[in-house]
């Protein structure tokens, strides 16, 4: 069974704080994404990355960078979290065009 | 970019019903489309999906539905049962190199005893 996990589950931030999302899979995809999910706007994709090195910007890019430094992690970085950035966010894996994976989400809260 | 609108973002039916959720997409070069199903407080996981090449697809009780002229797909779920009440999301992807899924935002369907 295809795996993703990601960590930390729950997270409270202070503003103007750093935070790091960290995601693992252990499918050997190439693809991995980040997404936010927030009632109202479903699942919006922040960063991806087609294989190790590379980075990808989504659709809401901005405050967020992305870290893919090999084929089975891939991080999200808040640099300077605001509380607009309260959200679940979740880590998927996958092949161009076919199933996502997603990991278990993580909840952010940024106070 | 592509934006996948996803019509109905609550939808009620009885046990036994059918459900239909219906989705729209913007960019005729969209390819790929597949469902995924949210539990109450859970990740998701896939359903089903389909692609350009046809029109309809069936597993058990789901059906998805193509209208690549219109832009649009649907999901079909039929003699619905209590465990299939969840969120359910649609998406769209391109054949391109490198191209990510995007979602519609969600509906939330409820199956009533």
């Amino acid at each position: 069974e295809a795996a993703v996990t990601q960590s930390p589950r729950n997270k409270v931030a202070v503003t103007g704080g750093k935070v790091t999302l960290s995601c693992n899979q252990t499918n050997n995809h190439n693809n991995m994404y980040w997404y936010r999910q927030d009632t109202g706007h479903g699942l919006r994709l922040i960063h991806y990355s087609y294989g190790a090195g590379s980075t990808e910007k989504g659709d809401i890019p901005d405050g967020y960078k992305a870290s893919r430094p090999s084929q089975e992690n891939f991080s999200l970085i808040l640099e300077l979290a605001t509380p607009s950035q309260t959200s679940v966010y979740f880590c998927a894996s996958g092949e161009q065009q076919d199933t996502q994976y997603f990991g278990p989400g993580t909840r952010l809260l940024v106070l | 970019g592509e934006k996948v609108e996803q019509h109905e973002s609550t939808l009620s039916v009885r046990e036994g019903d059918s459900a239909v959720i219906n989705c729209t997409y913007t960019d005729t070069a969209s390819s790929y489309f597949p469902w995924y199903k949210q539990e109450a407080g859970k990740s998701l996981h896939f359903v089903i999906d389909i692609r350009s090449n046809v029109d309809r697809k069936q597993s058990q009780r789901l059906i998805v539905l193509l209208d690549k002229k219109a832009k649009r797909f649907s999901l079909h779920i039929t003699a619905t049962q209590p465990e299939d009440s969840a969120i359910y999301f649609c998406a769209a992807s391109k054949n391109n190199n490198n191209n990510a899924p995007r979602f519609g935002a969600g509906t939330k369907l409820s199956v009533k005893p």
